[in-house]
């Protein structure tokens, strides 16, 4: 298995423009979450799916973020529109349904999101 | 939701030396306890877990001790060596959902 698998893996775009995250879980497993990682305030957990549904976006910072799982193998995460502050490394990670019996989280390898 | 607190929040060694970062917890349900490294410009990786019906784990340098009356764990590195320089992140599993809290991580730094 490739394990997760997040592109671009940078990004530097203008304040102002939307910007589009992409994952691909391991397959079989069936829980995706996305993460932001800055200095300041850590590893913070945005938003998590279970079987594709949407389970917890309390992370999310605020309107202009989005997220989408419209298969088992795919997941994007939308910034519209960009702001400085949003600068930082997003990852992306999957387990199976309990990560007690599947091995935990499996990262992915990040996008670093660069906005100017 | 799930209080996850680590300390220290930086340690410094000398190679050979043994380290140890201590990870509380608030969930009494938590269930699953693991450690990840994260190396400079890395992704976090798994290294080891524990349990809660286990007290310790070892994996040759690297051990995981659980106290579950006490809510919390705790990561041993024994004989430090350089390459263990990174952040470590404890994530206990909340008893209620299926959603790792992680901490706000250790930067480890091993001296050679």
């Amino acid at each position: 298995d490739a394990g997760v698998i997040q592109s671009p893996r940078h990004e530097v775009t203008e304040m102002g423009q939307e910007v589009t995250l992409r994952c691909k879980p391991i397959s079989g497993h069936n829980s995706l979450f996305w993460y932001r990682q800055t200095m300041m305030r850590g590893l913070e957990l945005l938003i998590y799916f279970n079987n594709n549904v949407p389970i917890d976006d309390s992370g999310m910072p605020e309107d202009r973020f989005s997220a989408k799982m419209p298969n088992a193998s795919f997941s994007t995460l939308k910034i519209q529109p960009s702001e400085p502050r949003d600068s930082a490394v997003y990852f992306c990670a999957s387990s199976g349904r309990d990560p007690l019996f599947s091995g935990g989280y499996t990262f992915g390898s990040g996008t670093r999101l660069t906005v100017v | 939701g799930e209080n996850v607190e680590q300390h220290p929040s930086t340690l410094s060694v000398q190679e050979g030396d043994s380290a140890v970062i201590k990870c509380t917890y608030s969930d009494s349900a938590s269930n699953y306890f693991p450690w990840y490294k994260q190396e400079l410009g890395k992704r976090p990786q798994l290294i080891i877990d524990i349990r809660s019906n286990v007290g310790e784990k070892k994996d040759q340098r690297i051990a995981v001790t659980l106290n579950k009356t006490a809510k919390h764990f705790s990561l041993h590195i024994t004989e430090t060596q350089p390459e263990d320089s990174a952040v470590y992140f404890c994530a206990p599993l909340g008893g209620s959902n299926y959603k790792l809290t992680f901490g706000k991580g250790t930067l480890l730094t091993v001296n050679p």
